[in-house]
């Protein structure tokens, strides 16, 4: 089974820096990683697939990559409505990462 | 515009059964592009998958839950359905549909989500 690990769980930054958010498989994985943003009351939405595909209508500032058992998520400068938790996901698993809180 | 609608009771008793229903609109399910799953959230355990089917009846499910889900699909209708047996106390989470795409299996599409407590 495959077991995703978010780190750091709490991110703490200002409007326009820059995030920078890690996803670690228990095991070398296929590049099917999907980061979800997540705000409070609503449902997940789906940014990245294939760990580097921006999904439709998701900004630029949001970029994914890795590969093996290491995925990133990089939001290149922090838009206030960013703020919110962010979740990965690979096709075979079947839990997605505990989640990484970016907090003003 | 795609949308996904989650219905049932909020509400079940410990030991019965759970059903809920995803009313699709926008689209159809009728379509080899894509599954048709679902995923709970609960502060214990997170997001968990639970499954998906396709529009020809085709399903898979999460190995832990297998022996009590069952999914459905009503091409009629434009609608699928889960049916969870022998609930517990940890089975109450918030139920998302989505539709997940066969080839990228990407969750591109979510319902706002059913929250479903189990208990007496």
């Amino acid at each position: 089974e495959i077991v995703l690990t978010q780190s750091p769980a709490t991110l703490s930054l200002s409007p326009g820096e820059r995030a920078t958010l890690s996803c670690r498989a228990s095991q070398s994985v296929t590049s099917y990683v999907a980061w979800y943003q997540q705000k409070p009351g609503q449902s997940p939405r789906l940014l990245i697939y294939d760990a580097s595909t921006r999904a439709t209508g998701i900004p630029a500032r949001f970029s994914g990559s890795g590969s093996g058992t290491d995925f990133t998520l990089t939001i290149s400068s922090l838009e206030p409505e960013d703020f919110a938790v962010y979740y990965c996901h690979h096709r075979n698993a079947w839990t997605f990462g505990q989640g990484t809180k970016v907090e003003i | 515009q795609l949308q996904l609608q989650e219905s049932g009771p909020g509400l079940v008793k410990p030991s019965e059964t759970l059903s809920l229903t995803c009313t699709v609109s926008g689209a159809s399910i009728i379509t080899t592009t894509y599954w048709w799953g679902w995923i709970r959230q609960s502060p214990g355990k997170g997001l968990e998958y639970i499954g998906a089917i396709l529009y020809s009846g085709n399903t898979y499910y999460n190995p832990s839950l297998k022996s009590r889900v069952t999914m459905s699909v009503d091409t009629s209708n434009n609608h699928f359905s889960l049916r969870l047996t022998s609930v517990t106390a940890a089975d109450t989470a918030v139920y998302y549909c989505a539709r997940r795409g066969y080839a990228d299996h990407e969750f591109d599409y979510w319902g706002q989500g059913a929250l479903v407590t189990v208990s007496s």
